[in-house]
């Protein structure tokens, strides 16, 4: 197992185009997190699921945010209707569920919204 | 999520120990604590947590307040590859399901070396 994989790691794109990162997890992790980090500050919590479960996502940005995990694997998070704010590292975490274990993190998908 | 507090950066020597301070003064008897730490460029990376008794692994050593309100992580031998910004994050362990199991992140404490 190599860890935890994000594709893709850079994306520019257009204003108003929408964009989807995949985060392939460790695969006995039933857990799975997304973060966004914009520059000098320590990662937002966005969302997470237990297997396909997604039991939070409150702290999604707006609704043109979506992620899905649909076989409690992979799991892809969608920005519709991009904007320059919306540039930033989209970081995918995965970890077991008891909860004093630890999350390994992704190197990220860095956005960039032109 | 309890939050805590870090310095903003500090700086140290190359090859000397460093002491990396948090409080978390509203700290609930549940929560773990946590650090972790974000090299250039790359995702955060786990460097060690506990609960109450101080721990030791081959990254680094925490040593937690008797009254649990803050905690010290200790690099005992800095090196250039130790600079990164180091984040102390607590995490409740009783948590089941529901509302933000995620870690929630301040700015960290971004650690200088110098060679």
């Amino acid at each position: 197992d190599t860890g935890v994989s994000q594709n893709p790691r850079h994306k520019i794109t257009k204003r108003g185009q929408n964009v989807t990162f995949r985060c392939d997890p460790i695969s006995e992790h039933n857990r799975l997190y997304w973060y966004r980090q914009t520059l000098g500050q320590g990662p937002e919590f966005l969302t997470y699921f237990q297997n396909e479960a997604q039991l939070e996502k409150s702290r999604l940005l707006s609704d043109r945010f979506s992620a899905e995990r649909p076989k409690g694997s992979f799991s892809t998070l969608e920005i519709q209707r991009t904007e320059q704010g919306d540039s930033a590292m989209y970081l995918c975490a995965s970890s077991l569920p008891s909860g004093g274990n630890v999350l390994t993190f992704g190197a990220g998908s860095r956005l960039t919204v032109l | 999520d309890a939050k805590t507090t870090q310095p903003n950066s500090m700086e140290s020597n190359e090859e000397e120990p460093v002491h990396l301070p948090c409080n978390h003064s509203t700290i609930s008897g549940t929560d773990y604590i946590h650090w972790y730490r974000q090299l250039p460029s790359q995702g955060p990376e786990y460097v060690i947590h506990g609960l109450t008794s101080n721990v030791n692994n081959r990254m680094a050593s925490l040593a937690i307040a008797e009254d649990r309100k803050s905690s010290t992580l200790i690099l005992h031998r800095a090196t250039l590859r130790d600079a990164a910004v180091y984040y102390c994050i607590l995490r409740d362990f009783t948590y089941s399901g529901g509302g933000a199991d995620g870690l929630t992140f301040g700015k960290g404490t971004h650690l200088i070396i110098q060679p």
